[in-house]
């Protein structure tokens, strides 16, 4: 069974530019969750997905931040614009129905804001 | 949410049996107890996830006692690949927003 796919795995942008992050989830899973990981610290929850519809995202930045998941499939997350605190690894995740504990996460995609 | 508390940092050495324990006073009926192992550049992997007294698998046990205010994730007789950061989360069994605190770092020396 093929896990979580996330790109790409490496960014490196200028601070005030735009990035975006890409998520297929495990098939059939109908739960996807964006994870922020500062070096150092436990991934925080930007977002979390039922299907198409948003579950919690009250800790995104949405001045800045967005996300979608069309079809309640694959997902995007964006940044525009970037700032120098956004560096970290960006952690894709998703569950079978969000009711259970086991999340199944991507390698991640590291950002660097310089 | 349920807050946790887990200690920072632990180590061990090859072939000792690990247990880290996770306060979590503010446990709530339907929450369950989750644990997460996540080593470096990759995203955390599930260990183990239980709701009362004891649960095992191929990798660890959870301990979890009456009163569900703390949990023991016990690893028998780890190696240096055991080494790595170990989350505990707390989360209604209903409608489930995993959220992670600071985690452990466990190292093993050989």
């Amino acid at each position: 069974e093929a896990g979580v796919a996330q790109s790409p795995r490496y960014k490196i942008i200028e601070k005030r530019q735009s990035v975006a992050f890409w998520c297929n989830p495990i098939s059939g899973h109908a739960t996807l969750y964006w994870y922020q990981q500062i070096l150092g610290q436990g991934p925080k929850l930007l977002i979390q997905f039922q299907n198409n519809g948003v579950v919690d995202d009250s800790q995104l930045p949405k001045d800045r931040f967005s996300a979608e998941r069309l079809k309640g499939v694959d997902s995007t997350l964006k940044i525009q614009p970037a700032k120098l605190e956004d560096s970290a690894v960006y952690l894709c995740a998703s569950s079978l129905d969000g009711r259970t504990g086991e999340l199944f996460f991507g390698e991640g995609s590291r950002l660097t804001v310089l | 949410l349920a807050k946790t508390t887990q200690p920072i940092s632990m180590d061990s050495y090859e072939g000792q049996e690990v247990n880290i324990t996770c306060s979590h006073n503010n446990i709530a009926t339907n929450d369950y107890i989750t644990w997460y192992q996540q080593f470096p550049s990759q995203g955390p992997r599930f260990i183990i996830q239980g709701y009362k007294t004891k649960v095992t698998n191929e990798v660890a046990s959870l301990f979890i006692p009456a009163d569900r205010k703390s949990s023991t994730l016990s690893l028998p007789r780890v190696s240096l690949s055991d080494t790595a950061v170990y989350y505990c989360l707390v989360a209604l069994g209903g409608s489930y927003i995993p959220t992670f605190g600071r985690g452990t770092s466990l190292i093993v020396h050989p």
